[in-house]
């Protein structure tokens, strides 16, 4: 597609439950990334891919969180045994190659843990 | 280690008014600087980017931004702000060749009518 694709938009779960995020990268971008934004916090680096180097987890808050990125393409961020405070918009984003290049954003999904 | 302050939380101005929004990073090498946009319910867009030459940059939607080695600082301004423009703006620093970027905590910009 044309832009960075993430789904489900909207996730809404109870606690203890897993959760998986989607995110479909632009065409040819070999890098990808997953970020939390808290309310009214900026955004957290969680993980990184690229190409197929082993992925940088050094932002994943807990063994909770994992993620994979199947074929250098679609992206799956799992979150085990979710907590309220799991509560957040989580972005996607790719890019084109390594450093420096600017990361292109998907509109993110919005997960509450009840 | 690495970081960017946004000094604003909020910053209201007036439709028609100029606009600048400061940005301050913590970075021993040079910087790959950004300036991204975020609507509500929406992801970011890239405004503009700074990786060398001008230190003068120009983006979309009429902003510009200004890199200043002496200050450590990013500056995103916009000489006449319209209603469209309200959002919440991040400054970036893109740090290390792998692309990892580092965020500030974002500026809310209001627009009074």
């Amino acid at each position: 597609g044309a832009g960075v694709s993430q789904s489900p938009s909207n996730k809404v779960t109870e606690k203890g439950k897993d959760v998986e995020l989607r995110c479909d990268p632009i065409s040819g971008h070999t890098a990808l990334y997953w970020y939390r934004q808290s309310l009214g916090q900026g955004l957290e680096f969680l993980i990184y891919f690229q190409g197929n180097s082993a992925p940088d987890k050094s932002g994943l808050p807990s063994d909770r969180f994992s993620a994979e990125r199947t074929g250098g393409s679609v992206s799956t961020l799992t979150i085990q045994r979710t907590q309220q405070e799991d509560s957040a918009v989580y972005l996607c984003a790719s890019s084109l190659e390594i450093g420096p290049s600017a990361q292109h954003f998907g509109d993110g999904t919005r997960l509450s843990i009840l | 280690a690495q970081s960017v302050t946004q000094p604003d939380i909020h910053i209201t101005v007036s439709e028609g008014a100029s606009l600048e929004l400061r940005c301050n990073y913590s970075y021993g090498a040079t910087p790959y600087l950004f300036w991204y946009v975020q609507s509500p319910g929406q992801g970011l867009q890239l405004l503009l980017k700074y990786f060398s030459g001008d230190t003068l940059v120009q983006g979309i939607k009429g902003f510009e931004a200004e890199f200043k080695r002496s200050q450590s600082s990013f500056n995103l301004r916009k000489p006449s702000v319209h209603w469209s423009d309200a959002a919440e703006y991040f400054c970036a620093v893109g740090v290390g060749r792998d692309d990892k970027i580092i965020f500030g905590k974002g500026t809310r910009l209001h627009i009074l009518p």
